[in-house]
């Protein structure tokens, strides 16, 4: 049973507009999110958190926002850059837990030039 | 910056050899954890470590085996590989349980054939 997804494999935007990435949750017991990006034949980085007392984040061209009654959280890149072009992992956990992160499937974003 | 080593890169190997993946991290972390990832899907646990002498499974069953004896070393163990460990093996640290960020190695691609 997924408890972390990202519906849309893919994405592809043009240089310039919006990214918007998103990702469902079902375990209501998550409280802190974060959003990894991942190059191919490396290892994920991590980019941007956010914990369930606040419903928005932004870190220069990143913003994430959660929306705790749907489960739903999303990322937003503005403006989207070709150097943005990766796979995203969304994921999450419950502090305290003993084991650490959720992690869903990851959505490619592309970036046109 | 982190800090957190993995080798090798790259292994093609054949079935029925015992393998041995390092992960070496100089952040002084005591969590350390592996993950496992085959194309466009989760990252998921295999083994996680509080600190030395310490080691867990994860929410996948995985046949390899960790040991911590120090704390800037986590290898992870295959006793006789098979063509169903075929992934891609990521090793992380955290300095914190539950939300701190993972910091990932670039990653051990494997192939067994």
């Amino acid at each position: 049973d997924q408890q972390v997804k990202q519906n849309s494999p893919s994405l592809s935007v043009q240089e310039g507009r919006i990214s918007i990435l998103n990702c469902d949750y079902t375990n209501s017991m998550f409280d802190y999110f974060l959003w990894y990006k991942k190059y191919p034949a490396e290892g994920p980085t991590f980019l941007i958190s956010i914990s369930s007392i606040k419903d928005k984040n932004e870190d220069g061209r990143f913003t994430v926002f959660l929306n705790k009654s749907a489960k739903h959280l999303s990322l937003h890149i503005v403006p989207s850059q070709p150097g943005d072009s990766a796979v995203y992992f969304c994921a999450a956990s419950v502090s305290g837990s003993a084991r650490q992160l959720t992690f869903g499937s990851g959505t490619q974003l592309t970036v046109l030039p | 910056e982190a800090d957190i080593y993995q080798t090798p890169r790259y292994l093609v190997i054949g079935t029925g050899k015992k393998i041995t993946l390092e992960c070496s991290q100089t952040m002084g972390h005591d969590k350390m954890y592996w993950y496992q990832q085959d194309p466009g899907m989760e990252l998921h646990l295999i083994h996680y470590s509080y600190g030395v002498n310490s080691t867990e499974k994860g929410d996948l069953s995985s046949e390899s085996t960790v040991s911590r004896i120090r704390t800037e070393h986590f290898p992870l163990t295959l006793e006789s590989a098979r063509p169903s460990h075929t992934s891609q093996y990521l090793c992380a640290s955290s300095e914190y349980q539950g939300g701190s960020p993972l910091h990932f190695g670039n990653g051990t691609r494997l192939t067994v054939t």
